[in-house]
């Protein structure tokens, strides 16, 4: 079954602590994006990639690190998180430019 | 910077009248606009979607226009069901930079 994972699907962190939301994707798809979704803001594009090793910032990248080592992963990464990123965060992937993208079930984060 | 406007933010229509959305992007280099819906809890998916050289798209209940002097394409929902009631986005993908770049998103809400 061709998929979209994201985890964890909920987390609660304190300012500051690192952490890692992955994304895994078994459908070969090249191109992958992580976005926030905030309430009035509709979905906001933090970072994207077009293939392994190459890497985009797209509208808010700022406090958001990623990395495409390979094509099934593509990792979000909070180096010190503050609450303004508490927020839904949904990875994406796209069979080529002009084709739909498949949303994984995001995951919802807090930041106290 | 590059963006997307949508309007109306909300809508409210009795079952079976129809449901129009309007989004205007700035980017002149956008050629493929896609259409998401968000239902309660659930990740975007893909209804429609358009691509530069095509001035409209239908399928079945649902369709997409397209003016690129205008910078501005909507979507027309005919016969409104229940099950329409749903979060909205428009989106203009960039074939230069890669970037999609989402409106803000329509709560439509149909009344039996």
């Amino acid at each position: 079954e061709a998929q979209v994972t994201q985890n964890p699907r909920y987390l609660i962190t304190v300012t500051g602590k690192k952490l890692t939301v992955t994304c895994s994707q078994n459908m070969n798809h090249e191109y992958m994006s992580w976005y926030r979704q905030d309430p009035g803001l509709g979905l906001r594009q933090i970072y994207y990639s077009m293939n392994v090793e190459v890497t985009d910032k797209g509208d808010v990248p700022e406090g958001y690190k990623v990395s495409r080592k390979e094509k099934r992963n593509f990792p979000l990464i909070l180096e010190s998180p503050s609450p303004n990123q508490t927020s839904l965060y949904f990875c994406a992937t796209q069979g080529g430019f002009y084709n739909e993208q498949f949303f994984g079930p995001g995951t919802r984060l807090t930041v106290l | 910077g590059e963006n997307v406007e949508q309007h109306p933010s909300t809508l409210s229509v009795q079952e079976g009248d129809s449901a129009v959305i309007k989004c205007t992007y700035s980017d002149s280099a956008s050629n493929y606009f896609p259409w998401y819906k968000q239902e309660l809890g659930k990740r975007p998916q893909l209804i429609i979607d358009i691509r530069s050289n095509v001035g409209e798209k239908k399928d079945q209940r649902i369709a997409v226009t397209l003016n690129k002097t205008a910078k501005h394409f909507s979507l027309h929902i005919t016969e409104t069901q229940p099950e329409d009631s749903a979060v909205y986005f428009c989106a203009a993908f960039s074939g230069n930079t890669g970037k999609l770049i989402f409106g803000q998103g329509t709560t439509l809400q149909v009344k039996p």
